[in-house]
């Protein structure tokens, strides 16, 4: 099936810092790709849908200047935590549509913020 | 707004069957999803079901789907200890935005 890529799988930082997280379609094109949140033994929450050539859109109450999203390419949307603080700490995934309603997902990547 | 909702935990012995249940919301959902979270992965997609369909079958997984209830159902046949995770319902917007259930810890003991 369809693969989703996200790296790095996780990272430590330092409070203040800037982390990219890497989210990749590697056998097929993604206009469309989402961003979430969770939080542990919670359910996902949506952030933003990044969308190819333009800009994200942002779910209600996501900060899009700390959150930000760049989606350059077909294959690649990448989310930048900047200036990243302890309460960011957090399980991220994205998804990427494959085809009409099948969205498959990353691997999910853990940041740790000191 | 929409919702979707699931038990929290189900706990079962290896071998018996599992039913994992949700309800939703939204009655306009052109599909509804099963979704599978192993401990510090993503989510794996299981299976998914087309709203005019009431049952769909793929090897040992059986999903239920009752629309006049807006009613969903995951059955697992010969449960295994691998298939302890969390398990996700989760119905779509007209936005392609995936809404999901608070997911389902299911325990397989042996």
């Amino acid at each position: 099936g369809a693969v989703v890529s996200q790296h790095p799988s996780w990272v430590i930082c330092k409070s203040g810092t800037s982390v990219k997280i890497e989210c990749r379609s590697l056998d097929f094109q993604a206009t469309t790709m989402f961003w979430y949140r969770q939080f542990p033994k919670q359910s996902l929450m949506l952030m933003a849908t990044s969308n190819e050539g333009s800009k994200a859109t942002y779910e209600q109450g996501v900060e899009k200047d700390k959150f930000l999203i760049n989606h350059a390419s077909l294959t690649l949307s990448t989310l930048t935590v900047t200036s990243a603080h302890p309460e960011d700490s957090s399980f991220y995934i994205c998804s990427a549509i494959v085809a009409k309603n099948i969205q498959y997902f990353g691997a999910g990547t853990r940041l740790s913020v000191l | 707004g929409e919702d979707v909702e699931q038990s929290l935990f189900l706990s079962v012995r290896e071998g018996d069957s599992s039913v994992i249940n949700c309800t939703y919301t939204d009655s306009s959902s052109t599909y509804l999803y099963w979704y599978k979270q192993e401990p510090g992965a993503g989510l794996q997609l299981l299976t998914y079901i087309f709203s005019n369909m009431d049952m769909k079958q793929d090897q040992r997984l059986t999903v239920l789907l009752n629309k006049k209830d807006k009613h969903l159902s995951l059955r697992i046949a010969d449960t295994q200890t691998g298939d302890s995770a969390i398990y996700f319902c989760a119905e779509v917007d007209s936005s392609y935005k995936l809404i999901f259930g608070s997911g389902t810890r299911l325990l397989v003991r042996p």
